[in-house]
This record gives C-alpha cells, sequence and structure tokens, in this order.
C-alpha cells in the first residue's frame, strides 16, 4: 500500500548496532502496527499504538522499543541488534473504528550479521 | 488449509480453475475475519473481509466463507489467473465492535500457485 512507507526497504547491519526502522502513513488512521514476518511463519506483532499518546506491547516486544512521534509516524527501534532479528518487519496502520482490515507498507528486510 | 510450522501448506492449480483456501481459526471469541494476499517483496494486500454475523461474502471473484461451529474460514477464488499466485493468510480479529482491540492473529499462510 503506497500510503505506508516504510524505510529502509533493505538494510545489512552487524550484532550489537541500535537500528531504526521508521514508518510515515498518509491514510489519517490513528492505529498504527509493526509486526515481524520469519519465513514460513506468519505475521507477528511486536508493538501498536492507537493513538499518539498510546503505545503497547504485542507478542514479541523484548528487544525491541518503539516510539509514536506523530499520528503519522511509528518508528521501531533494535537496541542491540542480535542475529535471530533477522526478518522481514512490516508497518501497518488501521482505522480507530473496530473491525477495520489493517493496511500495510512493502516492508524493511532486515539482515543482522 | 493452514497449519503451524516451517512447511506452508501449498495449492496448485490451473489457470482457469477454481482454487479455494482454508483456515482453522482458535478463538471463538474472534467476530471480524479478513483475508491478505502477500506477493514476493510486497506486503500483505487486503482481500476481502467478513463479520461474524455473516456466513458469506461476496466479492470480485473471491468469496470468504465462515462457519463459526467448526470455526473454519475459507477463500474461493473464481477463475484464477496466474497474477493471483501468492501467499495468503488469514487474520482474525478477536473483537470487531465496542471495544474492539484492533489486532489481528494471522494464519500461517497457504501458497498458491497458478499454472498457465
Amino acid at each position: 500500500d503506497a500510503d505506508v512507507t516504510q524505510t529502509p526497504r533493505n538494510r545489512i547491519t552487524k550484532t550489537g548496532k541500535r537500528i531504526m526502522l521508521e514508518c510515515s502513513q498518509t491514510k489519517g488512521h490513528d492505529r498504527m502496527y509493526w509486526y515481524r514476518q520469519d519465513p514460513g511463519l506468519g505475521l507477528r506483532l511486536i508493538y501498536y499504538s492507537f493513538d499518539v499518546k498510546d503505545i503497547n506491547k504485542g507478542e514479541i516486544s523484548d528487544g525491541y522499543s518503539v516510539s509514536r512521534q506523530a499520528q503519522a509516524k511509528f518508528s521501531l527501534s533494535l537496541e542491540s541488534a542480535i542475529p535471530n532479528q533477522t526478518a522481514l518487519y512490516f508497518c501497518a496502520t488501521s482505522d480507530l473504528a473496530g473491525g477495520q482490515p489493517q493496511h500495510f507498507g512493502d516492508g524493511t528486510r532486515l539482515s543482522i550479521l | 488449509g493452514e497449519s503451524v510450522g516451517l512447511h506452508l501448506p501449498t495449492l496448485s492449480v490451473q489457470e482457469g480453475d477454481n482454487s479455494i483456501i482454508n483456515c482453522a481459526y482458535s478463538n471463538s471469541a474472534s467476530d471480524y475475519f479478513i483475508w491478505y494476499k502477500q506477493e514476493s517483496g510486497k506486503g500483505p494486500q487486503f482481500i476481502i473481509d467478513i463479520r461474524s454475523n455473516m456466513d458469506k461474502r461476496q466479492g470480485q471473484r473471491v468469496t470468504v466463507l465462515l462457519n463459526k461451529t467448526v470455526k473454519h474460514l475459507s477463500l474461493q477464488i473464481a477463475a484464477t489467473q496466474p497474477g493471483d499466485s501468492a501467499v495468503y493468510f488469514c487474520a482474525e480479529n478477536p473483537k470487531a465492535g465496542g471495544t474492539s482491540y484492533g489486532k489481528l492473529t494471522f494464519g500461517q499462510g497457504t501458497i498458491l500457485t497458478v499454472h498457465p
């Protein structure tokens, strides 16, 4: 979805480095999410935010942190990257109303050596 | 159907055939369901959704069926085309109305391959 933009699209880095993945959206949605996808697995929720002042942990938040800088921006940080955090990361947004689909960016492929 | 593990279920069909992709969901409190399509190098793309007060919903060439009794969801694609080749995910939302959690739980995915 071109309305959800993730940067960078690809990143290779070393163990122990701090990394920030950024997400911006033009859909005007209040809710934003960060997911991780590993080969052969579905998407797993890392963190989510229902508005600018709201941050919640997902099922796999350990080793990650997030910042909701504005309604349109939600960044994911790996404070000290480790190899098993190598994965595909997706940002998604959804409308405030319940029962609405999430709209995804095209992902960031992160490799940690 | 979808299953947990590293090896995704696969479905191979000929162009023009109808495809049926199945999904078993786990949470009986889920009342909103979505199907996504993911092509290589892209994020999941919304296909169709259905609420639990419905058994069937149709879109363009796609139909979603919901059987709450056995907690089963299916996606039917009519006249499948090579461009339909992708990984298909189902997702459930534990609660769609009122105090919605707004979170989705995803299945593992099914690889659909359409042969010309």
